[in-house]
């Protein structure tokens, strides 16, 4: 099983900062295998970025994705107040898995 | 969009089994790749397995695969996950999530609302 290993476990940032969450994978996720998801409190998660850097349909372009092999990065360029909430990395190439989350606070 | 739309909170004895639906649209059903993810309060997400209708062959995650029963009934447009032996550490809201086409390597655009599942004596 691939294991996903998030981190920091928790970001404290101000709104207009930039916020950098890393995920790494125990082996080689392929590029196309690894998404991202955003989680508020109460809600289901809702799909942000597949294949590594591709925003799903209205997801704003300050998300951003990169990554290769085992480290991935998920980008927020300026914090708005909607986005306080946990991000998770998922990896869909070796049956699937979930990182631990990062969760993203207000400072 | 395809909504899926899950079966109520349920409330279970330990020992005892539970039985979560999601249903989605009709037009859909045998293309969507089910899977199921449980989330235990304040904890993340974990993939429990999953099921393709149209091959009909669940496919299960290692930690669950003796107590999960996953299945599809096209005839309702219905996907099911049945846990057994419950124990406390079952209690989590339980996900429906996927997408469409005949694979597993796909993200979950779609997520059903979650269901609660409450384990207790």
């Amino acid at each position: 099983e691939i294991v996903l290993t998030q981190s920091p476990g928790t970001l404290s940032l101000s709104p207009g900062e930039r916020a950098t969450l890393s995920c790494r994978a125990s082996q080689s996720v392929g590029s196309r295998y690894l998404a991202w998801y955003q989680q508020k409190p109460g809600q289901a998660p809702r799909l942000l970025i597949s294949g590594t850097s591709n925003r799903d349909t209205g997801i704003p372009d300050r998300f951003s994705g990169s990554g290769s092999g085992t480290d991935f990065t998920l980008t927020i360029s300026r914090l708005e107040p909607e986005d306080f909430a946990v991000y998770y990395c998922q990896q869909y190439g070796t049956s699937l898995t979930f990182g631990g989350g990062t969760k993203v606070e207000i400072k | 969009q395809v909504q899926l739309v899950q079966s109520g909170a349920e409330v279970k004895k330990p020992g005892s089994s539970v039985k979560v639906s999601c249903k989605a649209p009709g037009g859909t059903f045998s293309s969507f790749a089910f899977s199921w993810v449980r989330q235990a309060p304040g904890q993340g997400l974990e993939w429990m397995g999953g099921i393709i209708p149209v091959f009909d062959t669940p496919r299960y995650a290692q930690k669950f695969q003796d107590r999960v029963t996953i299945t599809a009934d096209e005839s309702t447009s219905t996907a099911y996950m049945e846990l057994s032996s419950l124990r406390s550490d079952d209690t989590a809201v339980y996900y429906c999530a996927g997408g469409l086409g005949y694979t597993y390597a796909n993200p979950f655009d779609y997520w059903g609302q979650g269901t609660l599942v409450t384990v207790s004596s």
